[in-house]
């Protein structure tokens, strides 16, 4: 059974600071790795899709990697600002089923 | 508009009413989902609709009814609740992909704050 998990939990860093995210799967035949975006109490916003067959993807100041052979993605932003804040959940489809499986999420808090 | 619209932003119901939540989506995707988002959990999938079919139901408790009348609306009926009910439930949508229906690039709603008594 896929697991997804997201170290830290939270994480609270100066504005400007480059960052990293992390998310572990322990089932390394996946589809694809999403990464969302929540912010309090609003529903989710897709930010990146790797997939399997690709190593990393950048929109703006965010990179995505992944490393399927050791069940791990990062997530990279770089020169942070406070409007980062939020929650970042990692979600990880396996090749045999149909749905994917959520990590909790890191709370990422950006001071000014 | 915005992609996918819930409605209503916010419910609260005894635990003897029956209530509906609604999914809206004008990206012209051809699969919908419910999601479950509990304090400290991970999301939970409830209901895939693929082509207008239920491809997945994760062992949801029947209180639960999902409808899907076509390919930009989902409903989620609810009767009967009990107070661990109480969660932000997440509409989402993609295009679907036959062999694998949540492959696509998922597009989430605002979500729905349930509150049962």
């Amino acid at each position: 059974k896929q697991e997804v998990t997201q170290i830290p939990a939270a994480l609270s860093v100066p504005e400007g600071e480059n960052l990293v995210l992390n998310c572990s799967f322990t089932d390394s035949a996946i589809y694809n790795l999403q990464w969302f975006r929540q912010d309090p109490g609003k529903g989710l916003t897709s930010l990146l899709l790797i997939q399997s067959s690709q190593r990393e993807q950048t929109s703006g100041r965010l990179n995505a990697s992944l490393d399927k052979s050791s069940g791990r993605s990062t997530l990279y932003i770089a020169a942070s600002q406070p409007g980062d804040s939020a929650t970042y959940l990692c979600a990880v489809l396996g090749g045999s089923q149909g749905n994917l499986i959520f990590g909790k999420g890191t709370k990422l808090s950006v001071k000014p | 508009e915005t992609g996918v619209t819930q409605t209503p932003r916010h419910l609260v119901m005894g635990m003897t009413n029956k209530k509906s939540l609604k999914c809206e989506q004008h990206l012209g995707h051809n699969a919908m989902y419910w999601y479950k988002q509990s304090a400290k959990k991970p999301l939970e999938l409830m209901f895939v609709y693929s082509l207008e079919e239920r491809v997945e139901n994760n062992s949801v408790p029947s209180r639960f009814s999902p409808e899907c009348p076509n390919s930009s609306h989902l409903f989620l009926h609810l009767h009967t609740l009990q107070p661990e009910d109480s969660a932000l439930y997440l509409c989402a949508s993609s295009r679907a992909v036959t062999v694998l229906p949540g492959a696509g690039e998922l597009f989430f709603g605002e979500g729905s704050r349930l509150t049962v008594l």
